[in-house]
């Protein structure tokens, strides 16, 4: 089983959707939750960090269920822009590596 | 560019032949870490360096890998021997170590094994 779990997608929406990203992790130590972006052919970009309380960066919100191992990413009026894979990602310790998952394509259609 | 440089972009070498790549961190980041790539696939961790303290290599490095960072700075990557299966995206990134531990990551090497 991998450490951490996404749906491959794509997810294929309209201009101005609301669409959302499931994750699960295996490793109930997980210190740290993230979303990376990573646009075609380069490298992943920090999105945002995960809280237990939830947190919301304009039109993304994330929320972390430890409970449940199950991370979570809305985006709100999807742009165009927003078209890209979204990396669901945790570290377990001190060394602060990451570990990622496979990625959720988004297609945003005008 | 203050932002993880990487060298060289892209990679193409026969089966057999050693390459070696190199990242070269933002200044002041005493952590860096290699990751490999591959298609349709997250990035998966491979080494990572304390200032030039190697702490952590994953069991994906097999002896043909070696990696460097001789004055804490920059690092270095060489595979010896490489097969078809090393074709991936190297990705080097970086952190500081202290604060939100965001790790910065430079725009990888693309190495294809003919």
């Amino acid at each position: 089983r991998k450490e951490v779990e996404q749906d491959p997608g794509p997810f294929n929406v309209p201009e101005g959707a609301t669409v959302a990203f499931n994750c699960t992790y295996s490793n109930s130590a997980s210190q740290s939750f993230f979303w990376y972006r990573q646009d075609c052919r380069k490298e992943p970009k920090l999105l945002m960090s995960v809280y237990s309380s939830g947190n919301e960066d304009g039109r993304f919100t994330a929320q972390l269920n430890r409970a449940s191992q199950y991370i979570s990413l809305l985006i709100r009026d999807s742009k165009l822009s927003d078209s890209a894979t979204y990396l669901c990602v945790v570290n377990m310790d001190s060394s602060y590596k990451l570990i990622f998952g496979s990625g959720t394509r988004l297609l945003v259609r005008p | 560019d203050t932002g993880v440089s990487q060298n060289p972009r892209h990679k193409i070498t026969k089966r057999g032949q050693n390459v070696t790549f190199r990242c070269d961190p933002i200044s002041e980041h005493n952590r860096l870490y290699w990751y490999r790539q591959t298609l349709g696939q997250g990035p998966e961790f491979l080494t990572y360096f304390q200032n030039e303290a190697q702490l952590e290599k994953s069991r994906l490095l097999s002896d043909r890998f070696s990696a460097e960072r001789p004055k804490g700075s920059f690092s270095t990557l060489e595979i010896q021997r490489t097969e078809q299966g090393d074709s991936a995206m190297y990705l080097c990134a970086s952190t500081s170590g202290t604060g939100s531990y965001e790790q910065y990551f430079g725009p990888g090497t693309r190495l294809t094994v003919t």
